[in-house]
């Protein structure tokens, strides 16, 4: 079956400095979706990718697509302390029931 | 409407014990999803309906899980004879159509079985 892998699985950054987590699928992702999860929280939606190469911006969080649809990145400029969570990447598949990645744990410290 | 709204948010239940959750998703939203989520790991697909027709059922759902969203509003999942490996969140989810713009999820319910 599908595999969704993510890296790294844990990153600890200092406030200030950038972070990017890479989401890597064994089969041809249909829309990449990204959540965030704060600790003891539940997935929140961050956005979705459809397009081969699409990129998009929200303010610090930039997403990526990749061209053959095989891969995602989330890149944080300048992580701050609401930052924290571990942020997940989910394939929504041809019948829209998602697929997430393994997640990758952010961690910031001032 | 605040959200995805479950309960419990806590259960703990003996082996072998029947345990029943309640999912009250978006009422516009026309899709559910129920979904599990071990620790440090990514949530799980169970199953998901739209309106009151169930569409898909995991493999994971063994004969123990049974789902049912009566007249398309809310949800329940209900674990029957429960072992201690179910022992997870669920966690449910609503989106409107194929969910473009994006699933919300609930709280979760915490199951842990003794």
């Amino acid at each position: 079956g599908q595999q969704v892998m993510q890296i790294p699985q844990y990153q600890h950054v200092q406030e200030g400095e950038d972070f990017t987590t890479y989401c890597n699928s064994s089969t041809t992702l249909s829309n990449i979706q990204w959540y965030k999860q704060r600790p003891g929280g539940h997935p929140v939606f961050l956005i979705q990718l459809v397009k081969s190469g699409e990129v998009k911006k929200q303010k610090r969080l930039t997403f990526q697509f990749g061209e053959a649809k095989k891969n995602s990145s989330l890149h944080i400029t300048a992580t701050q302390t609401t930052d924290v969570g571990t942020y997940f990447c989910a394939d929504t598949g041809t019948a829209s029931k998602l697929t997430f990645g393994t997640g990758t744990r952010l961690q910031v410290t001032l | 409407d605040t959200g995805v709204s479950q309960n419990p948010r806590h259960k703990i239940t003996k082996r072998g014990q029947n345990v029943t959750f309640r999912c009250d998703p978006i009422s516009e939203h026309n899709r559910l999803y129920w979904y599990r989520q071990t620790l440090g790991q990514g949530p799980e697909f169970l199953t998901y309906f739209q309106n009151e027709a169930q569409l898909e059922k995991s493999r994971l759902l063994s004969d123990r899980f049974s789902a049912e969203r009566p007249k398309g509003s809310f949800s329940t999942l209900e674990i029957q004879r429960t072992e201690q490996g179910d022992s997870a969140m669920y966690l449910c989810a609503s989106s409107f159509g194929t969910g473009l713009y994006g699933y919300t999820f609930g709280s979760g319910t915490r199951l842990t079985v003794v």
